[in-house]
């Protein structure tokens, strides 16, 4: 089992839709976690740190349950510019970062 | 922004050739950091750097090597390329007191 699984995608979804992205962790140590969203041959840029409480950032928002050990981000009203590899990372210890695969998204017209 | 550059952004090079690679970063970070991104892969960490001249190995540390003698520059060699070692490759940095990365624009290598 991998450390850290998505969704396996790709989601492709219509204008204004709403979109859910899974992620599960089997380390019950981690301590930090995170989205990315990567577009095509572009480098990761940092979405959303997770927080145990849930946060919120306009129409997205990332949920935390550490019990369960999964991370959720849903992108509400999806925007054409939403079109990209989302990735859930994962932080255990120190500088031990580990990155899900990703789950690619498509917000058609 | 975060400040980060890496040189070359595009690399063709033969097997067996030596190849680095350079990140630079304008911010004094004190961590910084070599992934690699690879199809079927999630970002894979080569090695990592804490301050200058204090460097680890990470997941993916084989066939490469690292140097950091300034705070802002963190090189990547492949001593002798392969073509397994075709791949992007990112530099990273996080923050003080923070665990939110950043990374610089990569570097596409392809070992022929």
């Amino acid at each position: 089992r991998k450390e850290v699984e998505q969704d396996p995608g790709p989601f492709n979804v219509p204008e204004g839709a709403t979109v859910a992205f899974n992620c599960t962790y089997s380390n019950s140590a981690s301590q930090s976690f995170f989205w990315y969203r990567q577009d095509c041959r572009k480098e990761p840029k940092l979405l959303m740190s997770v927080y145990s409480s849930g946060n919120e950032d306009g129409r997205f928002t990332a949920q935390l349950n550490r019990a369960s050990q999964y991370i959720s981000l849903l992108i509400r009203d999806s925007k054409l510019s939403d079109s990209a590899t989302y990735l859930c990372v994962v932080n255990n210890y120190g500088q031990n970062f580990v990155f899900g695969p990703g789950t690619r998204l498509s917000v058609l017209p | 922004d975060a400040g980060i550059t890496q040189s070359p952004r595009h690399k063709v090079t033969e097997t067996g050739t030596p190849v680095t690679l350079r990140c630079h970063q304008t911010e004094n970070h004190r961590y910084m950091y070599w992934y690699r991104q690879d199809p079927g892969h999630g970002l894979r960490l080569i090695h990592y750097s804490y301050g200058v001249k204090d460097t680890d190995k990470g997941e993916v540390s084989d066939g490469y090597s690292v140097s950091r003698s300034k705070t802002e520059d963190f090189l990547l060699t492949l001593e002798s390329a392969t073509s397994s070692q075709t791949s992007v490759y990112f530099c990273a940095i996080t923050p003080q007191d923070s665990y939110e990365q950043y990374f610089g624009p990569g570097t596409r290598l392809t070992v022929t």
